[in-house]
């Protein structure tokens, strides 16, 4: 059965300064994996998404994250932080077999100027 | 890709009441699902939208708390039956598998609170 584990529920950088905002997952297969993001009263929107073509996956804001098979992880990054990505940030593994997607508990990124 | 609208964006509601939310769609999408996410956690699946079938509910979630609708590939709607405080929650909805793909686009969410 397939999971996704966000290992931090807080994550606070100083404007400027780079992004790391943790995700590993748990899959029999090799997994359909995404990256959401969600501004406070505003829905979800997707930055990213791996689907074996390679293992570095550019997004949007210029966040970018890499899945790495043998730490069963893919982790989400940017090389400097923006006011405006101060959201919320969902890791998200699509079900094997179906449509269906399980989300993690949400990374809350905070942006300090 | 898939520009998803809901109605209504938010409301207030009292208890024991009923709410119904509509999702639509621009484009023809293979699966509908509908979710909660409660204040301050992440999303949780209610259930699949069927087209012209049952929705295929998830653990924890029945027909009679949450009838869901799904006349055609575009169009989908979900009641919050019999309302209590606990339902408060933002109610949102997303689409897939257009084109075989397998990305979800989500709508803006429904803002519900009950008192």
């Amino acid at each position: 059965a397939q999971s996704v584990t966000q290992l931090d529920s807080h994550v606070s950088v100083s404007e400027g300064t780079p992004v790391l905002l943790r995700c590993n997952y748990s899959s029999s297969y090799s997994p359909s994996l995404f990256w959401y993001v969600q501004h406070p009263n505003k829905g979800l929107q997707l930055l990213l998404k791996y689907t074996s073509a390679a293992t570095l996956v550019k997004g949007i804001n210029g966040f970018e994250a890499e899945f790495k098979k043998s730490e069963t992880s893919f982790h989400l990054t940017k090389p400097s932080a923006h006011m405006s990505d101060a959201a919320e940030y969902f890791c998200v593994v699509g079900i094997t077999g179906g449509f269906k997607t399980i989300f993690g508990a949400g990374t809350r990124l905070f942006v300090k100027a | 890709s898939a520009v998803i609208s809901q109605k209504p964006s938010r409301d207030i509601c009292q208890r024991g009441t009923s709410l119904t939310i509509q999702c639509q769609v621009d484009s023809q999408v293979t699966m509908m699902f509908w979710y909660r996410q409660q204040p301050g956690q992440s999303l949780t699946l209610i259930a699949t939208a069927n087209q012209g079938s049952e929705a295929t509910y998830e653990s924890g979630f029945v027909i009679d708390k949450f009838p869901i609708s799904r006349p055609n590939l575009t169009f989908s709607t979900l009641t919050v039956s019999n309302m209590s405080p606990e339902d408060s929650s933002i109610y949102l909805c997303s689409g897939t598998g257009t084109l075989g793909e397998d990305t979800q686009y989500f709508g803006p969410g429904t803002r519900l609170t009950v008192l």
